[in-house]
C-alpha cells in the first residue's frame, strides 16, 4: 500500500534561517504533490501545489521541489519567522486523467520557529 | 466571502448514538470531501461528491457512516451506531473541481463519543 512520509514529527529552527521539510512517499508517484499548512483547532490551508513534470515552484519566501526519481518533495520556508510555527502537511493526489482531487495526507511536520 | 463553514464545531454523543454533521462548502464550487484527522495523524478521506452525487466513497470505514448532498451544495455527514474510535475531527474541503485541485478547508468538527 501507498506511504507517505514527513521526515520529522518537530522541527524546531530560529528566526531567519530556512526550514526544510521531507515528504518521501514509496510506490507509485502521484500526479501532483500540495502542501498545506495547520494551526491547531484550524483545517489545513492550501500553500502550494506541484505537478510530477514539474521540478520547483515558489510563492514569495515559500519553494517546493519534486523528484519523482528520489520519490521525494522538499518544502522550504526562507527567511523563516515566528508566525510560521504551524504543522505542515504534504498531500499526494495520484488520479492522473481525473479530477477527482482525492488527497493522501502526511502525518504532517510540526515546525516551530524561535526568535 | 465566506469559507467553508462546518456546524458543529463540537459534538459530544453517548455510544450507541446516531450524529449528523453538516458542512456549507464556498459558493459555487462544486465538488466536496470530508475527512477524517485523529490526534497527530494527517487528514484521512472518507468520501467525494462532485454536484449532487458521490463520486467516491471508497474512504468511509463501514457501512454506519453516510454522506449526502441533495442539492450540489450543503452536505451532511451521518454516522449511526457511533462507537469510541470514531471519536475525532471531522473536517470537509470544498474546490471549483474541472481541473482545479487546490481544496479549501472548513474548521472542522470535533466528535467525541463517550
Amino acid at each position: 500500500s501507498q506511504k507517505i512520509e514527513q521526515n520529522s514529527e518537530a522541527l524546531n529552527i530560529q528566526e531567519g534561517k530556512t526550514a526544510t521539510l521531507t515528504c518521501n512517499y514509496t510506490n507509485y508517484s502521484p500526479a501532483y504533490l500540495q502542501w498545506y499548512r495547520q494551526d491547531p483547532g484550524r483545517g489545513p490551508v492550501f500553500l502550494l501545489l506541484i505537478r510530477e513534470n514539474e521540478k520547483e515552484k515558489r510563492k514569495e519566501r515559500l519553494k517546493v521541489t519534486f523528484d519523482t526519481t528520489l520519490k521525494q518533495s522538499l518544502f522550504h520556508i526562507t527567511a523563516s519567522q515566528p508566525a510560521d510555527s504551524a504543522t505542515y502537511l504534504c498531500a499526494l493526489d495520484f488520479d492522473r486523467g481525473s479530477t477527482l482531487g482525492r488527497l493522501y495526507f502526511g502525518r504532517g511536520t510540526q515546525l516551530t520557529v524561535w526568535p | 466571502g465566506a469559507g467553508v463553514s462546518q456546524t458543529p464545531s463540537n459534538k459530544v454523543t453517548e455510544k450507541g448514538k446516531y450524529v449528523e454533521l453538516r458542512c456549507d462548502p464556498i459558493s459555487g464550487h462544486t465538488a466536496l470531501y470530508w475527512y477524517r484527522q485523529s490526534l497527530g495523524q494527517g487528514p484521512e478521506f472518507l468520501i467525494y461528491f462532485q454536484g449532487t452525487g458521490a463520486a467516491d466513497d471508497s474512504g468511509l470505514p463501514n457501512d454506519r457512516f453516510f454522506a449526502v448532498r441533495p442539492e450540489g451544495s450543503v452536505s451532511t455527514l451521518k454516522i449511526q451506531r457511533t462507537e469510541r474510535g470514531d471519536s475525532a475531527v471531522y473536517l470537509c474541503a470544498s474546490s471549483l473541481g474541472q481541473g482545479n485541485y487546490e481544496q479549501y478547508f472548513g474548521p472542522g468538527t470535533r466528535l467525541t463519543v463517550t
